[in-house]
């Protein structure tokens, strides 16, 4: 059973489209993440949410929204997508927000923006 | 700023040897400090983590150190094999934020027989 799991794996769109990510965990996690991975491999944190609220929000421009209906599932939009746009975004989970959990990542999205 | 630091470089060793991975970060005062492994087209994967006031960290032929004084975590993976070949990174919370994991640019790790 694969505990974080996030469609589709691989994203190969035109500048200016939509998209969304889906993620979802099945270890009864309250906390979800969304990170980005780019071209040199940084991985940095785009948003959280705990118990489907959203706790934590980077400065990610405004065309990125997330969305999370329950607390086992976190979906990322991205309205009017750039070339820059184009990374390796990674859904992750956690028991909590507050303890010193590690985290359960997804396999990765890999966008490409044409 | 906050910042971690991890040779970008990559590590290349013989098999059977002891590998070292250094993680160094600076206006931080972490609680604790994580370690994951990330092989290629994968997501990061947990391995250990260490709190502030424990000096060394062991699982199997993983040993972790964190000097708070020096502001540095090693990272040690003894009788190193060629399946140990991946990408590691470090990770830290940002001060207060516990829900805020910080992560460094990682080393690539190979193993070579």
């Amino acid at each position: 059973d694969t505990a974080v799991s996030q469609t589709p794996k691989y994203l190969v769109t035109q500048m200016g489209n939509d998209k969304s990510i889906k993620c979802e965990q099945n270890l009864g996690h309250d906390t979800m993440y969304w990170y980005k991975q780019d071209s040199k491999k940084f991985l940095k944190i785009m948003f959280s949410y705990n118990n489907k609220e959203l706790i934590i929000n980077e400065t990610v421009p405004n065309r990125f929204s997330p969305k999370s209906p329950d607390k086992a599932h976190l979906n990322l939009h991205i309205n009017s997508l750039e070339l820059g746009d184009s990374a390796v975004y990674f859904c992750a989970s956690s028991q909590d927000s507050r303890n010193t959990g590690e985290l359960f990542f997804g396999e990765g999205s890999r966008l490409t923006v044409l | 700023s906050q910042k971690i630091e991890q040779n970008s470089e990559a590590l290349n060793i013989q098999e059977g040897k002891t590998a070292t991975l250094t993680c160094n970060y600076t206006n931080y005062s972490p609680a604790y400090l994580q370690w994951y492994r990330q092989d290629p087209g994968r997501g990061p994967v947990f391995l250990l983590l260490i709190r502030e006031n424990e000096k060394e960290k062991r699982k199997e032929r993983l040993k972790v150190t964190f000097d708070t004084t020096l502001k540095q975590s090693l990272f040690h993976i003894t009788a190193s094999q060629p399946a140990d070949s991946a990408t590691y990174l470090c990770a830290l919370p940002y001060t207060g934020t516990a829900s805020k994991l910080t992560f460094g640019t990682g080393t690539r790790l190979q193993v070579t027989l």
